[in-house]
């Protein structure tokens, strides 16, 4: 159990346009949901805190006018990349919270931004 | 807040040996969880295993085992009988409660030579 399910695994867009990338908690309900960014070869760097039914917690240093986050329902959050710029490419990964049980990662989205 | 260290950016190790990854921390909550994830290629973040804090006796999964020094606030993976499909990149992490998001290490890249 405990399946997090995250789409598209790759996309490519165009300068200026939007993404969104999906994360659906497949088999459990996730009240809490985090984003994360990584760059090659470095550390997963959280992006916000995502809580069904209300606003997510970002963290110092991301725009959040640039990256929506939307968690309405108890299974999906969604990030979406407004206006998107080469410097947003990277790999974007949920993880959803089973309380005492732990953290599950979605497989990932690589972003390019050309 | 809490801050999670991995000073091993790179280690090696023969296939069916023994490999120790170094982990300390920094908290000043008396409950926490700590875990250690593994990254493979594919870029899916694996739960290798978890450890409470309140818990003295050493998590154990297979060939994965820890050593967690509460008071010197280290957590060490050993991984034993290391095998090809071990390499990876592994992440020390901690988290207060299940609601609150993984604090990662910068990662150690493991990898396990036939």
């Amino acid at each position: 159990g405990a399946v997090v399910s995250q789409h598209p695994s790759r996309v490519i867009c165009k300068s200026g346009t939007s993404v969104k990338i999906e994360c659906r908690s497949l088999d459990f309900q996730a009240t809490t949901m985090f984003w994360y960014r990584q760059f090659p070869k470095q550390s997963l760097m959280l992006m916000a805190t995502s809580n069904e039914g209300s606003k997510a917690t970002y963290e110092q240093g991301v725009e959040k006018d640039k990256f929506l986050i939307n968690h309405a329902s108890l299974t999906l959050s969604t990030l979406t990349v407004t206006s998107a710029h080469p410097e947003d490419s990277s790999f974007y990964i949920c993880s959803a919270s089973k309380g005492y049980y732990g953290y599950t990662f979605g497989s990932g989205t690589r972003l390019t931004v050309v | 807040a809490q801050t999670v260290t991995q000073s091993q950016p790179e280690m090696s190790v023969q296939e069916a040996e023994t490999v120790t990854l170094s982990c300390t921390y920094d908290t000043s909550e008396n409950n926490y969880y700590l875990f250690w994830y593994k990254q493979p290629p594919s870029r899916q973040m694996i739960l290798v295993i978890r450890q409470e804090a309140y818990k003295q006796q050493n998590a154990t999964e297979n060939r994965f085992s820890v050593n967690f020094q509460k008071a010197a606030k280290s957590f060490s993976l050993k991984i034993s009988d290391s095998q090809l499909g071990d390499t990876a990149m592994y992440f020390c992490a901690s988290s207060f409660s299940g609601n609150t998001p993984l604090v990662f290490g910068k990662g150690t890249r493991l990898s396990v030579i036939a």
